[in-house]
């Protein structure tokens, strides 16, 4: 069975630029969480989709967004890039919401902002 | 407000016992639990607690007292490759998957 996987694993952008970063789940898991790794911050929740729905959102601007579509992959939005973006992005699938004991992380998108 | 600690770094002997601490304040609990990443890699999940009291896997055991807001892993045995990172995570809403993970704690294991 195939892991998550994240696209691209590299990604160096300058202020002020946008960025989508990709995320395959699990074959049939449905939950697709995003979070942000820094090491001044640990790890913190970005959003999470269920059934192309965003069903909880972490404290972060309205710069980052993301979407899920019917295959359960799912793609983040990080707009007018800020160099304190510059951080391991991780996505992580699940089989349900509250019911999984279990999320399996991707290996993370490295971003560097400059 | 949510707030999880754990100590920043530890430092054990290889085939020694270690006991990494956590105590967590959220609103709202629905789990538990422990990740294990190494550096440069994504977390690999390790426990899970949604009851009181201990979990054993392995060389790997996780504590749990709710009314305390505190657990605890505990790795037995230890090896050189268990040198990594170790996350506690609590899911504190009813519905989703929020998770609020704690800073994490760094062990180092010695030859």
């Amino acid at each position: 069975k195939a892991g998550v996987t994240q696209t691209p694993r590299y990604l160096i952008k300058t202020r002020g630029q946008q960025v989508t970063l990709s995320c395959s789940p699990i074959s049939g898991h449905r939950s697709v969480s995003w979070y942000q790794q820094t090491p001044g911050q640990g790890l913190q929740f970005l959003f999470e989709y269920f059934s192309e729905t965003q069903r909880n959102k972490g404290n972060f601007p309205g710069r980052f967004s993301g979407r899920q579509f019917s295959n359960s992959r799912s793609e983040m939005n990080v707009s007018t890039l800020e160099l304190g973006d510059s951080a391991l992005y991780l996505c992580a699938s699940s089989l349900t919401g509250t019911e999984a004991k279990e999320q399996y992380f991707g290996p993370g998108t490295r971003l560097t902002v400059t | 407000g949510q707030n999880i600690d754990q100590p920043t770094e530890m430092t054990a002997t290889e085939g020694a016992i270690v006991q990494i601490n956590c105590t967590y304040q959220t609103s709202g609990f629905n789990g538990l639990f422990w990740y294990q990443q190494h550096a440069g890699e994504a977390p690999t999940f390790l426990s899970y607690n949604v009851l009181d009291g201990l979990e054993e896997k392995g060389r790997f055991s996780s504590f749990l007292s709710r009314s305390k807001g505190y657990s605890y892993l505990l790795l037995k045995e230890l090896q050189m490759k268990d040198s990594a990172s170790y996350l506690c995570a609590v899911r504190g809403d009813n519905y989703g998957q929020n998770f609020v993970f704690g800073p994490g704690t760094r062990l180092s294991v010695l030859p």
